[in-house]
């Protein structure tokens, strides 16, 4: 059964600080996706990563994938009270229609 | 706005009610996804229609019936739900591989089950 991982659950940071979150699962897939909620909104698509070392940017967001290592780093540059939501990576498995979500990492930034 | 439009938002039922919740995507896309999202848990994949056709059941109790008429419209239909069924039901839709099939969700239905 595909797990997906992601830590750290909760991230309280600093306005203009750097961060990392971490993105793992258990089995081979080359399709991953990044996805944001707000607090009683639905997921909005970020990123969608479709090969071992692709990497995507948008604004502070960076995103990155090793599927040799099963791994997904979505990193934040110097953020802002605008980022802070829930951030949730998903993977697809091989031959499936359907997406496995990790538990969702709550990001709070604060001035 | 996304292009998922789901109704109603909000519904709040007793336990012998039956009730339908309405989703409709329109980006031309032919999957369709039912999610259920509940405080403390991962996202889970309810039903996956591909075409119209049902590709999967994960493992949903019967008391959840999906409907599917076209690729553009997904009705998931409750009866006799458990209180343990309130939680928010997010529909998606996407494209079939190849090409990724990256889903874009609906605002969700908030269900609470009394």
């Amino acid at each position: 059964e595909l797990k997906v991982e992601q830590n750290p659950l909760f991230l309280s940071m600093q306005e203009g600080k750097n961060y990392t979150i971490y993105c793992n699962y258990s089995t081979t897939s080359d399709r991953l996706y990044w996805y944001r909620q707000d607090p009683g909104k639905s997921l909005e698509s970020l990123f969608v990563l479709l090969s071992n070392g692709a990497v995507k940017q948008e604004g502070r967001l960076m995103a990155s994938l090793d599927t040799k290592a099963r791994l997904s780093t979505l990193h934040i540059t110097a953020a802002v009270h605008d980022l802070s939501a829930t951030y949730f990576c998903a993977v697809s498995p091989y031959n499936t229609d359907k997406l496995i979500f990790g538990t969702g990492t709550r990001l709070q930034v604060f001035p | 706005e996304t292009g998922v439009t789901q109704t109603p938002r909000h519904l709040v039922m007793g336990m012998t009610n039956k009730k339908s919740l309405k989703c409709e995507q329109h980006l031309g896309h032919n999957a369709m996804y039912w999610y259920k999202q509940s405080a403390k848990k991962p996202l889970e994949l309810m039903f996956v229609y591909n075409f119209k056709e049902q590709t999967e059941n994960n493992s949903v109790p019967s008391r959840f019936s999906p409907e599917c008429p076209n690729s553009s419209h997904l009705f998931l239909h409750l009866h006799t739900l458990q209180p343990e069924d309130s939680a928010l039901y997010l529909c998606a839709s996407s494209r079939r591989p190849p090409g990724g099939n990256e889903q874009f969700f609906g605002p969700g239905t908030r269900l609470t089950v009394l």
